[in-house]
């Protein structure tokens, strides 16, 4: 059973770099599309974009200036990077499988981290 | 980008009876060298993230209980829950993967009335 946890700080100040980690278990990174998606508090959910296990990438136009996706297959884990953070990009932030040809739904996702931005 | 839209935004329906959810895209979702529609359901219960329900708007994903079926194609799509039972209470998305960036509908709360 393929299994997904973020990790990272849950509180970021403004204008400094969100940065989160997603750890794959249960299945290997390899060959798959690995996607960010997140949720403000009570709102609704927003994809980030995704990374194959390759390194390539597609990002969300909305935040492409600001995202940047790495994987590190020896450690089966993806990160994120969204830099100069505002209060707007307080949300939950989702790990999610994304199926092996780039479209496809999420079919596994981790359990989410709130992440805080506020000094 | 390929917006989604919901309706309604919240629904109210007593056990054992049927839910109805909608879900348009503008524009078309549906591929036409496949003939499939891109588009995917998630429950989301408080607390926790999205659970996949359906694909390919109709297919269900393994384990979820045959009450769940999806219908549609092009632009007009429906989830339907034949008989709701408690546990349904939730918030449902649709989302299309026809094309990045990947869109969701902006939800349904689904209660029990």
């Amino acid at each position: 059973q393929v299994q997904l946890q973020e990790s990272g700080p849950g509180l970021v100040k403004p204008s400094e770099t969100l940065s989160l980690t997603c750890t794959v278990s249960g299945g290997s990174i390899s060959s798959y599309y690995w996607s960010w998606i997140r949720q403000p508090p009570g709102k609704g959910l927003e994809w980030i974009g995704f990374i194959y296990y390759s390194g390539s990438t597609d990002y969300n136009p909305s935040l492409k200036s600001r995202v940047t996706m790495s994987v590190d297959t020896s450690k089966n884990q993806f990160s994120l990077k969204l830099s100069s953070a505002t209060a707007a990009d307080t949300a939950i932030y989702y790990c999610a499988r994304s199926g092996r040809d780039g479209y496809d739904p999420s079919d596994y996702w981790g359990q989410g981290t709130l992440v805080t931005v506020s000094s | 980008d390929i917006v989604m839209t919901q309706s309604p935004d919240s629904l109210a329906v007593s056990l054992g009876e049927r839910a109805t959810i909608n879900c348009r895209s503008s524009p078309s979702i549906l591929y036409s060298s496949n003939f499939k529609s891109y588009l995917a359901w998630y429950q989301q219960k408080p607390g926790q993230p999205p659970k996949l329900l359906i694909y390919w708007a109709s297919t269900r994903e393994s384990g979820v209980p045959d009450r769940f079926s999806g219908s549609g194609s092009g632009t007009d799509f429906t989830l339907t829950i034949s008989s709701l039972q408690a546990e349904d209470v939730a918030v449902y998305y649709c989302q299309q993967y026809y094309s990045t960036p990947y869109t969701f509908g902006q939800g349904t709360k689904l209660e029990i009335q």
